[in-house]
């Protein structure tokens, strides 16, 4: 019963660095969405996806990049990483019909540019 | 643009305090409004979902309240206990942005016993 699984959970990067942010979910939902936290300020949304293929901005998607080649990952990356990216990003899932009850949220990633 | 607010930031009770967390949203067009636990280092879990046409939803020992017109909302635990420690957060789905969620910034809770 994983739900949503992320992977890292915890990453350090050197400014400039690349890395990808990995987000599964074995419950066949059609929406995935890529938030950061930070501290005080709750979670912003990044980017989402409303099905394969599909992917769209939110709130503070610069510096992000994502893919949904398969229903069940939603893939974040950054291509050039820096400081301001210092945060714990959060990845959830929700069916079509979201009622609300059923958003499902992964355990975060940890991740710090120096 | 919507704009969530959760206060206090941080909140330290005796255990078997009632307490009361506050959410306040700037525009009332709204779908939803659901409160979230956050336990540290782990995501986030759903505690209550009030839908925009109701005033109220209970679990237990937790009561959530909503005031659309007003924009507010509060969140009651009653009878609290050191297991309620961690952060609550308060999100709202706006009327007209499909299923994306406009969170506060939370509300640190510690019950010491």
């Amino acid at each position: 019963n994983a739900g949503v699984t992320q992977t890292p959970k915890f990453r350090v990067l050197k400014t400039g660095q690349s890395m990808t942010l990995l987000c599964a979910q074995d419950m066949n939902h059609e929406y995935m969405y890529w938030y950061r936290q930070d501290p005080g300020m709750g979670l912003r949304l990044i980017h989402y996806s409303v099905g394969e293929g599909t992917t769209a901005k939110g709130e503070v998607p610069d510096g992000y990049n994502v893919s949904r080649l398969k229903k069940q990952n939603f893939l974040l990356g950054l291509e050039s990483a820096a400081p301001s990216q210092t945060s714990v990003y959060f990845c959830a899932s929700t069916d079509r019909y979201y009622s609300g009850n059923t958003i499902y949220f992964g355990e975060g990633s940890w991740l710090t540019v120096v | 643009k919507q704009e969530v607010t959760q206060i206090p930031a941080a909140l330290s009770v005796p255990e078997g305090e009632n307490l009361v967390l506050n959410c306040s949203f700037t525009d009332s067009a709204i779908y939803n409004l659901q409160w979230f636990r956050q336990d540290p280092g782990k995501g986030l879990t759903s505690l209550l979902l009030i839908q925009s046409s109701q005033r109220e939803q209970t679990s237990g020992r937790l009561n959530a309240s909503l005031d659309k017109s007003s924009g507010r909302s509060t969140l009651y635990i009653a009878a609290s206990q050191p297991g309620d420690s961690a952060t609550y957060l308060c999100a709202v789905r706006p009327a007209n942005a499909g299923n994306m969620l406009t969170f506060g910034g939370g509300t640190r809770l510690m019950v010491k016993p």
